[in-house]
Protein backbone atom coordinates (compact mmCIF):
# COMPACT_ATOMS: atom_id res chain seq x y z
CA UNK A 1 0.00 0.00 0.00
CA UNK A 2 1.01 4.02 0.00
CA UNK A 3 3.40 5.14 1.96
CA UNK A 4 4.10 9.00 2.74
CA UNK A 5 7.35 10.34 4.74
CA UNK A 6 7.33 13.59 5.43
CA UNK A 7 10.40 15.81 6.30
CA UNK A 8 11.14 17.21 8.85
CA UNK A 9 9.20 16.76 11.90
CA UNK A 10 9.87 20.32 13.82
CA UNK A 11 10.62 23.59 12.11
CA UNK A 12 11.14 26.92 13.85
CA UNK A 13 11.70 30.00 11.73
CA UNK A 14 12.00 34.04 11.70
CA UNK A 15 8.79 35.79 10.63
CA UNK A 16 9.31 36.97 7.01
CA UNK A 17 11.73 33.74 6.14
CA UNK A 18 10.29 30.76 4.16
CA UNK A 19 9.77 27.55 5.37
CA UNK A 20 9.77 24.13 2.97
CA UNK A 21 8.11 20.85 3.95
CA UNK A 22 9.06 17.39 2.03
CA UNK A 23 7.31 14.39 1.30
CA UNK A 24 7.66 11.58 -0.77
CA UNK A 25 5.11 8.72 -1.56
CA UNK A 26 5.79 5.18 -2.72
CA UNK A 27 2.85 4.58 -4.72
CA UNK A 28 3.46 5.39 -8.10
CA UNK A 29 -0.49 5.36 -8.60
CA UNK A 30 -1.01 8.14 -6.45
CA UNK A 31 -2.21 11.36 -8.20
CA UNK A 32 -3.65 13.64 -5.38
CA UNK A 33 -1.43 15.17 -2.92
CA UNK A 34 -3.18 17.98 -0.77
CA UNK A 35 -1.40 19.90 1.88
CA UNK A 36 -3.37 20.49 5.37
CA UNK A 37 -2.67 22.30 8.04
CA UNK A 38 -3.99 21.91 11.75
CA UNK A 39 -3.97 24.45 14.77
CA UNK A 40 -4.43 23.27 18.08
CA UNK A 41 -7.77 21.56 18.73
CA UNK A 42 -8.92 22.20 15.59
CA UNK A 43 -9.33 19.43 12.69
CA UNK A 44 -6.85 19.64 9.60
CA UNK A 45 -7.78 22.55 7.11
CA UNK A 46 -6.83 22.29 3.54
CA UNK A 47 -4.79 24.69 2.49
CA UNK A 48 -3.48 23.27 -1.00
CA UNK A 49 -3.72 20.04 -3.08
CA UNK A 50 -1.73 18.85 -6.23
CA UNK A 51 -3.16 16.75 -8.89
CA UNK A 52 -0.11 14.49 -10.83
CA UNK A 53 -1.19 16.45 -14.20
CA UNK A 54 0.38 19.54 -12.81
CA UNK A 55 4.38 20.30 -11.34
CA UNK A 56 3.50 23.42 -9.86
CA UNK A 57 0.25 25.21 -8.18
CA UNK A 58 0.42 28.49 -5.88
CA UNK A 59 -1.99 30.51 -3.57
CA UNK A 60 -0.64 33.39 -2.44
CA UNK A 61 2.03 32.85 0.27
CA UNK A 62 1.86 28.84 0.12
CA UNK A 63 3.09 26.73 -3.34
CA UNK A 64 3.35 23.54 -3.81
CA UNK A 65 5.55 21.13 -6.42
CA UNK A 66 5.32 17.89 -7.66
CA UNK A 67 8.07 15.48 -8.85
CA UNK A 68 6.35 12.60 -9.79
CA UNK A 69 9.37 10.75 -11.52
CA UNK A 70 10.76 11.34 -7.81
CA UNK A 71 7.64 10.78 -6.45
CA UNK A 72 8.19 13.64 -4.09
CA UNK A 73 6.19 16.48 -3.38
CA UNK A 74 6.61 19.72 -1.36
CA UNK A 75 5.03 22.73 0.58
CA UNK A 76 6.55 26.36 0.08
CA UNK A 77 5.32 28.84 2.79
CA UNK A 78 7.37 32.42 2.19
CA UNK A 79 7.33 35.59 4.00
CA UNK A 80 5.78 33.37 7.09
CA UNK A 81 3.39 35.01 9.86
CA UNK A 82 3.25 33.70 13.39
CA UNK A 83 0.03 32.36 12.17
CA UNK A 84 1.35 29.93 10.33
CA UNK A 85 2.61 28.28 13.53
CA UNK A 86 0.78 24.98 13.17
CA UNK A 87 1.32 21.28 12.03
CA UNK A 88 1.21 20.34 8.67
CA UNK A 89 0.42 17.35 6.81
CA UNK A 90 1.09 16.08 3.42
CA UNK A 91 -1.19 13.37 1.61
CA UNK A 92 -1.47 11.23 -0.87
CA UNK A 93 -4.15 9.62 -2.71
CA UNK A 94 -5.64 8.01 -5.81
CA UNK A 95 -8.88 9.98 -7.04
CA UNK A 96 -11.37 8.28 -8.93
CA UNK A 97 -13.11 5.97 -6.48
CA UNK A 98 -13.02 5.01 -2.48
CA UNK A 99 -9.92 5.57 -2.22
CA UNK A 100 -8.43 6.77 1.40
CA UNK A 101 -5.63 9.83 1.81
CA UNK A 102 -2.45 8.27 3.50
CA UNK A 103 -1.31 10.86 5.47
CA UNK A 104 2.54 12.34 6.44
CA UNK A 105 3.63 11.83 10.06
CA UNK A 106 3.19 16.09 10.13
CA UNK A 107 5.50 18.85 10.78
CA UNK A 108 5.05 21.16 13.59
CA UNK A 109 6.30 24.91 12.31
CA UNK A 110 7.23 27.79 14.86
CA UNK A 111 6.97 30.86 13.12
CA UNK A 112 8.64 33.47 15.75
CA UNK A 113 8.06 37.65 15.57
CA UNK B 1 -22.10 26.56 4.03
CA UNK B 2 -22.04 25.12 7.55
CA UNK B 3 -18.81 22.97 7.83
CA UNK B 4 -18.22 19.52 8.68
CA UNK B 5 -19.95 18.99 12.57
CA UNK B 6 -18.95 16.43 15.20
CA UNK B 7 -20.44 15.10 18.43
CA UNK B 8 -20.01 14.50 20.79
CA UNK B 9 -16.29 17.01 21.04
CA UNK B 10 -15.03 15.17 24.16
CA UNK B 11 -15.71 11.87 25.92
CA UNK B 12 -14.61 10.11 28.38
CA UNK B 13 -15.11 6.26 28.87
CA UNK B 14 -13.93 3.27 30.75
CA UNK B 15 -12.23 0.05 29.69
CA UNK B 16 -14.75 -2.26 28.16
CA UNK B 17 -17.59 0.30 27.26
CA UNK B 18 -18.87 1.16 23.95
CA UNK B 19 -18.94 4.49 22.37
CA UNK B 20 -20.59 5.96 19.24
CA UNK B 21 -19.37 9.31 17.23
CA UNK B 22 -21.62 11.33 15.16
CA UNK B 23 -20.78 13.34 12.47
CA UNK B 24 -22.78 15.27 10.15
CA UNK B 25 -21.27 16.07 7.12
CA UNK B 26 -20.97 19.33 4.60
CA UNK B 27 -24.35 19.87 2.68
CA UNK B 28 -24.49 18.20 -0.46
CA UNK B 29 -21.04 16.29 0.80
CA UNK B 30 -22.57 12.29 -0.01
CA UNK B 31 -18.58 10.63 1.21
CA UNK B 32 -17.72 10.32 4.81
CA UNK B 33 -14.49 8.97 5.76
CA UNK B 34 -13.20 8.30 9.36
CA UNK B 35 -9.64 9.01 10.79
CA UNK B 36 -8.16 7.99 14.01
CA UNK B 37 -5.29 10.69 14.87
CA UNK B 38 -2.87 9.90 17.89
CA UNK B 39 0.69 11.37 18.65
CA UNK B 40 1.82 8.00 17.78
CA UNK B 41 0.63 7.07 14.86
CA UNK B 42 -0.23 9.96 13.37
CA UNK B 43 -3.70 10.33 11.10
CA UNK B 44 -4.95 6.86 9.93
CA UNK B 45 -7.95 5.89 7.96
CA UNK B 46 -10.44 3.83 9.53
CA UNK B 47 -13.30 3.70 6.88
CA UNK B 48 -15.30 5.79 3.82
CA UNK B 49 -18.95 5.48 3.21
CA UNK B 50 -20.89 6.54 0.28
CA UNK B 51 -24.27 6.25 0.01
CA UNK B 52 -24.60 4.17 2.79
CA UNK B 53 -22.03 1.92 1.64
CA UNK B 54 -18.60 1.27 3.24
CA UNK B 55 -16.77 1.46 0.30
CA UNK B 56 -13.37 1.10 1.59
CA UNK B 57 -11.61 -0.02 5.04
CA UNK B 58 -8.66 0.74 6.55
CA UNK B 59 -6.61 -1.85 9.21
CA UNK B 60 -8.41 -1.43 12.59
CA UNK B 61 -10.15 -4.78 14.49
CA UNK B 62 -13.40 -5.07 14.13
CA UNK B 63 -14.30 -3.63 17.12
CA UNK B 64 -14.26 -0.43 15.21
CA UNK B 65 -17.78 -0.19 13.00
CA UNK B 66 -19.61 2.83 11.26
CA UNK B 67 -22.23 3.43 9.06
CA UNK B 68 -24.28 5.60 6.86
CA UNK B 69 -27.90 7.40 7.06
CA UNK B 70 -29.63 8.05 4.05
CA UNK B 71 -29.14 12.25 4.52
CA UNK B 72 -25.58 11.24 4.36
CA UNK B 73 -25.03 11.84 8.48
CA UNK B 74 -23.03 9.26 9.82
CA UNK B 75 -22.03 7.32 13.02
CA UNK B 76 -18.61 5.55 14.39
CA UNK B 77 -18.99 2.60 17.44
CA UNK B 78 -15.90 1.58 18.87
CA UNK B 79 -17.29 -1.90 21.23
CA UNK B 80 -15.15 -3.36 24.10
CA UNK B 81 -12.86 0.05 24.56
CA UNK B 82 -9.18 -0.42 25.32
CA UNK B 83 -6.70 2.15 26.55
CA UNK B 84 -4.82 2.84 23.10
CA UNK B 85 -8.30 3.63 21.60
CA UNK B 86 -7.90 6.71 23.21
CA UNK B 87 -7.30 9.43 20.30
CA UNK B 88 -8.81 12.07 18.09
CA UNK B 89 -11.51 11.01 15.66
CA UNK B 90 -12.13 12.95 13.13
CA UNK B 91 -14.47 12.50 9.84
CA UNK B 92 -14.37 14.49 6.77
CA UNK B 93 -16.62 14.42 4.04
CA UNK B 94 -16.39 15.23 0.08
CA UNK B 95 -18.44 16.13 -2.75
CA UNK B 96 -18.39 12.66 -4.95
CA UNK B 97 -20.86 12.22 -7.75
CA UNK B 98 -21.32 9.07 -8.82
CA UNK B 99 -18.58 7.27 -10.62
CA UNK B 100 -16.68 10.69 -10.98
CA UNK B 101 -13.43 12.17 -9.35
CA UNK B 102 -13.59 11.94 -5.68
CA UNK B 103 -12.50 15.05 -4.62
CA UNK B 104 -10.86 17.20 -1.56
CA UNK B 105 -11.90 16.26 1.84
CA UNK B 106 -12.95 18.74 4.69
CA UNK B 107 -12.38 17.82 7.89
CA UNK B 108 -14.53 18.38 11.20
CA UNK B 109 -13.01 19.23 14.60
CA UNK B 110 -12.82 15.88 15.92
CA UNK B 111 -14.35 14.20 18.66
CA UNK B 112 -11.06 13.63 21.62
CA UNK B 113 -12.30 10.09 23.54
CA UNK B 114 -9.96 9.53 26.85
CA UNK B 115 -10.37 5.71 27.50
CA UNK B 116 -9.87 5.44 31.39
Amino acid sequence: GENVEQHPSTLSVQEGDSAVIKCTYSDSASNYFPWYKQELGKGPQLIIDIRSNVGEKKDQRIAVTLNKTAKHFSLHITETQPEDSAVYFCAASKEGGSEKLVFGKGMKLTVNP
Amino acid sequence: KAGVTQTPRYLIKTRGQQVTLSCSPISGHRSVSWYQQTPGQGLQFLFEYFSETQRNKGNFPGRFSGRQFSNSRSEMNVSTLELGDSALYLCASSWTPTGAIYNEQFFGPGTRLTVL
